[in-house]
């Protein structure tokens, strides 16, 4: 158990509404991820951590934005949501050293 | 560019069959790492495995084994006498060994239904 939660679990909201996703860490681990995860397309990177206030873009960024203000939450917000990003999100950690992730439960999200 | 096929998209068997869930890849790193997941319908993405480029030996824990063959460049997962528990997605991943990002190049994952 890699001690990573995920809130909310479901979401339910309307197009040009802000949203903001939350994944949170308790063992202190450098590196965290955000995917989205779509039939036919797998998982798909939309942004990345390597640390505190450092972030970078995945390969689906548009629309989202993240911040990591402390080690332990890294922030996904959706500053207008779109019937597009409907979608389940999942939160990873990676070790330092290590190669592998880690993922969180997921958060369903639905943009009407 | 890098590339994870999987080509099976679903796969059913009945309780106790073997069954082998293909990943074929494409990198132009020397070094790169090969991973497998499973979700299963609580929709959870659990890690299985990691292999190192530079590691061809095949691995086995239990009833999974992996086939790790750098000159087909195929990655390959048996599941020897399945179980019904066993009905999951299953994804292979790459990954490069260098940089901060290390992301992962997700195959569109094997749906396997293992009947009683």
């Amino acid at each position: 158990d890699a001690g990573i939660t995920q809130s909310p679990r479901h979401k339910v909201t309307e197009t040009g509404t802000p949203v903001t996703l939350r994944c949170h860490q308790t063992e202190n681990h450098r590196y965290m991820y955000w995917y989205r995860q779509d039939p036919g397309h797998g998982l798909r990177l939309i942004h990345y951590s390597y640390g505190v206030k450092d972030t970078d873009k995945g390969e689906v960024s548009d629309g989202y934005s993240v911040s990591r203000s402390k080690t332990e939450d890294f922030l996904l917000t959706l500053e207008s949501a779109t019937s597009s990003q409907t979608s389940v999100y999942f939160c990873a950690i990676r070790l330092a050293g290590e190669n592998e992730q880690f993922f969180g439960p997921g958060t369903r999200l639905t943009v009407l | 560019a890098q590339k994870v096929t999987q080509a099976q998209t679903e796969i059913s068997v009945v309780e106790k069959e073997d069954v082998t869930l293909d990943c074929v890849y494409e990198t132009r790193d020397t070094t790169y790492y090969l991973f497998w997941y499973k979700q299963p319908p609580s929709g959870e993405l659990v890690f299985l495995i990691r292999r190192n480029s530079f590691d061809e030996q095949n691995e086995i824990s239990g009833r999974y084994s992996w086939n790790f063959q750098k000159s087909t460049s195929s990655f390959n997962f048996t599941i020897t006498a399945s179980q019904v528990v066993d009905s999951a997605v299953y994804f292979c991943a790459l990954s490069s060994h260098a940089g901060n990002n290390r992301k992962l190049i997700w195959g569109l994952g094997t749906s396997l239904a293992v009947n009683p």
